[in-house]
């Protein structure tokens, strides 16, 4: 069964960083895309970034570029978020999610809380 | 990147039929045929119930319909049942970026 395990949350000053893990097993990371996805404290979803299966494409949404990166080392079956300069509104539960066929999220990890507070 | 539009609740009795609409614009929903939904309880991660408009994944049952037209696009849950209370998101690819509604809460009266 897929599994995947998202780990690095906790909490952190405004500015600060932190740097997100997600382990992949039970199917061959290498050939997939990864994406981050958000949810913020009763709020809805938010698509943050992807990576191609290879890393050569990346993509990142409007509220999060510039500030996080997101990497992979498909050696270690191990997808990545750096966070930086965090601001309170990063407050919420980060999850690493597959990317599926027909640009799906077809399988979520448990997620990750990060809160940004003082 | 803007958000889809969705309705912010819906309800059903048991057994009837409900829909969410999903409303996006030429940039997404109108021009891929991308649309997934993913059904999500408290506390728990989203999971993946319609995929490419009105494609179920194995596990998923029939029950779970999509539907597309012009702009917008449609889950159908038919024959509620309690275990389908939830909330219900949209999605859409959008040229180098991934967009989802803000979400349907589902209640099964």
């Amino acid at each position: 069964q897929v599994q995947l395990v998202e780990s690095g949350g906790g909490v952190v000053q405004p500015g600060g960083s932190l740097r997100l893990s997600c382990a992949a097993s039970a199917f061959n990371f290498r050939f997939y895309g990864m994406h981050w996805v958000r949810q913020a404290p009763g709020k809805g979803l938010e698509w943050l970034s992807f990576i191609q299966h290879d890393g050569s494409y990346i993509y990142y949404g409007d509220s999060v570029k510039g500030r996080f990166t997101i990497s992979r080392d498909n050696s270690k079956n191990t997808l990545f978020l750096q966070m930086n300069r965090l601001r309170p509104e990063d407050t919420a539960i980060y999850y690493c999610a597959r990317a599926g066929t027909d640009w799906t999220f077809d399988y979520w990890g448990q997620g990750t809380l990060v809160t940004v507070s003082s | 990147q803007s958000a889809l539009t969705q309705p912010p609740s819906v309800s059903g009795s048991p057994g009837q039929s409900v829909t969410i609409s999903c409303t996006g614009t030429s940039s997404d929903v109108v021009t891929y045929n991308r649309v997934s939904w993913y059904q999500q309880s408290p506390g728990t991660a989203p999971k993946l119930v319609i995929y490419g408009v009105n494609n179920r994944p194995s596990g998923v049952p029939d029950r779970f319909s999509g539907s597309k037209s012009d702009n917008s696009a449609s889950l159908t849950i038919s024959g509620l049942q309690a275990e389908d209370e939830a909330y219900y998101y949209c999605s859409s690819y959008t040229s180098s970026a991934w967009v989802f509604g803000g979400g349907t809460k589902v209640t099964v009266l």
